[in-house]
């Protein structure tokens, strides 16, 4: 059974940084594209970035580029998602999803809730 | 980015009606589309990919079609688990877009 388990949310000030993790199994990590997407509360979602296979590229939306890194450990099967120069409006829960061949988001975590506040 | 705009936002629909949820891109997005079902407090589950293919475990009274611009998801006999907010998604062009959503209701 595919299961993706987010972790490492939480409450963090305007300016500040944080790492989210995801921990996968059930399938073999390292074929995979994996994405973070997020969803603010009320709103709809909104795709943040992608990794390759490999690691070896990684791909962001705008909104975030230079602020969020995408990382991954396969032999650990982790996903990373490091955040800095945080703003209030990336207060959301972030999901991470996997990303199948037709390039549907196939499965996803249950997310973790970050909230930037002073 | 393509915009993805979604009708309606809301909809309550009554035990074995039949309700239609539709996505407008900005531009052709040649059938790379999928629709997601989020029930309250959970992450979206896919029901469809490639704009009419049914994912596995789904129930068949799920349904997308479409072409080009347009596309719709068909719930032939709404049931109370089916309550829930639903969201289309393209993947023809980076970055992926989602649609704002559709809240659907039991009467």
């Amino acid at each position: 059974e595919v299961q993706l388990v987010e972790s490492g949310g939480g409450l963090v000030q305007p300016g500040g940084s944080l790492k989210l993790s995801c921990v996968a199994s059930g399938f073999t990590f390292r074929d995979y594209w994996m994405n973070w997407v997020r969803q603010a509360p009320g709103k709809t979602m909104e795709w943040i970035g992608d990794i390759k296979p490999d690691g070896s590229n990684t791909n962001y939306a705008p909104s975030v580029k230079n602020r969020f890194t995408i990382s991954r450990d396969n032999a650990k099967s982790i996903l990373y998602l490091q955040m800095s120069n945080m703003r209030s409006d990336y207060t959301a829960t972030y999901y991470c999803v996997r990303l199948d061949y037709d390039g549907s988001f196939d499965f996803w975590g249950p997310g973790t809730m970050v909230t930037v506040s002073s | 980015d393509i915009q993805m705009t979604q009708s309606p936002a809301s909809l309550s629909a009554s035990l074995g009606e039949t309700v239609s949820i539709e996505c407008l891109a900005s531009e052709g997005i040649s059938n790379d589309l999928a629709w997601y079902q989020q029930k309250s407090g959970k992450s979206p589950q896919l029901l469809i990919y490639a704009a009419s293919r049914l994912q596995d475990g789904v129930p068949s009274r799920f349904s997308g079609s479409g072409s080009g611009t347009r596309y719709s998801l068909k719930i032939s006999g709404m049931q109370p688990e089916d309550e829930a907010d639903y969201f289309c998604q393209q993947s023809y062009k980076y970055p992926p877009t989602f649609g704002g959503g559709t809240k659907l209701e039991l009467k």
